[in-house]
C-alpha cells in the first residue's frame, strides 16, 4: 500500500469561495485519481489526475469546477471552484498499485470533509 | 455516475454472527474489490480479487469472484465489534491503456451489537 496524506482534513466554506485541497503520497506514483462522497452516498470518480498533462474528467465533472494539478509523481492538488452547498462532500484522493495501476487496485487517502454554507 | 448493485444496504446483527453481502452488475469486470470504511476515514482495502472463479480469505473475511465476472460476495465470520462500518465493493476494468477504472457499490452498513 502507500501513505496518503490530504490537507485539510476538513473546512467550512462559504458559497461562491473556493478551496484547494492537497494530496500527498509517500513513493511516487503513476495513476492519482479524486472522488467525491457524497453525504450517505458512495464513491464517485471525477478524475485522473495525470502528470505533466491535464486530468482526465468523468462524465458530470468540469475543470472550471474542479481544477486539478498534478506537478510531480507525489502530489496533486483538486480545487472546488465557486462553491454552493451541493458541493457539501467528502472529497477522496488514491493512488493505484501496483504503480502503473494494471490490477485495478487502489488505496485511498483520509478524505477531506467540505461543508458548505 | 454508474454504480454497482450492493445487498443488504444495512445489517443489525449479533456479535458472533456471520455476515454476508453481495455485489452485481451488468457489466464484467476484471478485478472486484472489498473496502472498508470508518466515520471520517477514506476506504482501506480488505481484499483483491484478479480471477473468475477466485476465492480468496482474508483472516475472518472471504470474498469470491463470481464465475461470470459480474458479481462477487463477501463473507465475513464470526462477527465483532469493530467490523462495524460501511463495505463497499468496487469493480475495475480497463481505462486508457493499463489504467483500471474503479466503479462503486452502493455500499452495505454493518452494525453488530455486543
Amino acid at each position: 500500500s502507500a501513505v496518503i496524506s490530504q490537507k485539510p482534513s476538513r473546512d467550512i466554506c462559504q458559497r461562491g469561495t473556493s478551496l484547494t485541497i492537497q494530496c500527498q503520497v509517500d513513493s511516487q506514483v503513476t495513476m492519482m485519481f479524486w472522488y467525491r462522497q457524497q453525504p450517505g452516498q458512495s464513491l464517485t470518480l471525477i478524475a485522473t489526475a495525470n502528470q505533466g498533462s491535464e486530468a482526465t474528467y468523468e462524465s458530470g465533472f468540469v475543470i472550471d469546477k474542479f481544477p486539478i494539478s498534478r506537478p510531480n509523481l507525489t502530489f496533486s492538488t483538486l480545487t472546488v471552484s465557486n462553491m454552493s452547498p451541493e458541493d457539501s462532500s467528502i472529497y477522496l484522493c488514491s493512488v493505484a498499485r501496483p504503480a502503473g495501476g494494471g490490477n485495478g487496485e487502489q488505496y485511498f487517502g483520509p478524505g477531506t470533509r467540505l461543508t458548505v454554507t | 455516475g454508474q454504480q454497482l448493485n450492493q445487498s443488504p444496504q444495512s445489517m443489525f446483527i449479533q456479535e458472533g454472527e456471520d455476515v454476508s453481502m453481495n455485489c452485481t452488475s451488468s457489466s464484467i469486470f476484471n478485478t472486484w474489490l472489498w473496502y472498508k470504511q470508518d466515520p471520517g476515514e477514506g476506504p482501506v482495502l480488505l481484499i483483491a480479487l484478479y480471477k473468475a472463479g477466485e476465492l480468496t480469505s482474508n483472516g475472518r473475511l472471504t470474498a469470491q469472484f463470481g464465475i461470470t465476472r459480474k458479481d462477487s460476495f463477501l463473507n465475513i465470520s464470526a462477527s465483532i465489534p469493530s467490523d462495524v462500518g460501511i463495505y463497499f465493493c468496487a469493480g475495475a476494468r480497463p481505462y486508457g491503456g493499463a489504467t483500471n477504472k474503479l466503479i462503486f457499490g452502493t455500499g452495505t452498513l454493518l452494525a453488530v451489537q455486543p
